[in-house]
């Protein structure tokens, strides 16, 4: 299986912040790699797929990148809605496998 | 726009047998592949398999002893059974659509862009 470690796990962060999120596949995924949003009590949010590519309506804010085992997701400036946990998702082969999240909170 | 509606009991006991359901409304199983992840309380994301209209399936080899994907295409409707299960298996369970299409003429792009609202499964001894 390819594991995913998203790092860091935790996330303190204020509005306006620049904030960056890095996932790391332990072996290579090409760009099947996938970022989403979770808010609680909520289903994930696609915001992100093939590393870089926005979702239609996502906003500009959100940026990915990488190729190969290393990714990022960076919020350019963050915003009250923003807070929320964030998963990388691969789906370059089977099993799919998330990374393990990034919770975002003030 | 394409909605995913869950249903399934809640609440079972350990080693009872796990049903669910997940209707696709205004749209079509065809040309895609429907999965099943699921969340414990707390914790992350885990991909438990995925089915195609045709019936091709995939599945996680953690789960893969216990769990069936199945599609009923007459009613547009994909179903998760699960044996024998323990508290472990206490989750929310989301349904989701798996879009794959070639965005340029030799790349693939493949994602999840459609979600159920997820279904609360809770076992207890």
């Amino acid at each position: 299986d390819i594991q995913l470690t998203q790092s860091p796990s935790f996330l303190s962060a204020s509005v306006g912040d620049r904030v960056t999120i890095t996932c790391r596949a332990s072996q290579g995924i090409s760009n099947f790699l996938v970022w989403y949003q979770q808010k609680p009590g909520k289903a994930p949010n696609l915001l992100i797929y093939a590393a870089s590519t926005l979702q239609s309506g996502v906003p500009s804010r959100f940026s990915g990148s990488g190729s190969g085992t290393e990714f990022t997701l960076t919020i350019s400036s963050l915003q009250p809605e923003d807070f929320a946990t964030y998963y990388c998702q691969q789906l370059n082969s089977y099993p799919r496998t998330f990374g393990g999240g990034t919770q975002v909170e003030v | 726009q394409v909605q995913l509606q869950q249903w399934g009991a809640g609440l079972l006991k350990t080693s009872e047998t796990l049903s669910l359901t997940c209707a696709v409304d205004g749209g079509s199983l065809s040309g895609y592949y429907w999965n099943w992840i699921r969340q414990p309380p707390g914790k992350g994301l885990e991909w438990i398999g995925e089915i195609s209209h045709r019936g091709s399936t995939n599945y996680n080899p953690s789960l893969e002893s216990r769990v069936s994907i199945s599609v009923d295409n007459s009613k547009n409707q994909l179903a998760l059974r699960m044996t024998y299960v323990s508290a472990a298996d206490t989750a929310v369970y989301y349904c989701a659509r798996l879009y794959t299409y070639y965005c340029t003429a030799t790349r693939q792009c493949i994602y999840m862009d459609v979600w159920g609202k997820g279904t609360t499964v809770t076992v207890s001894s």
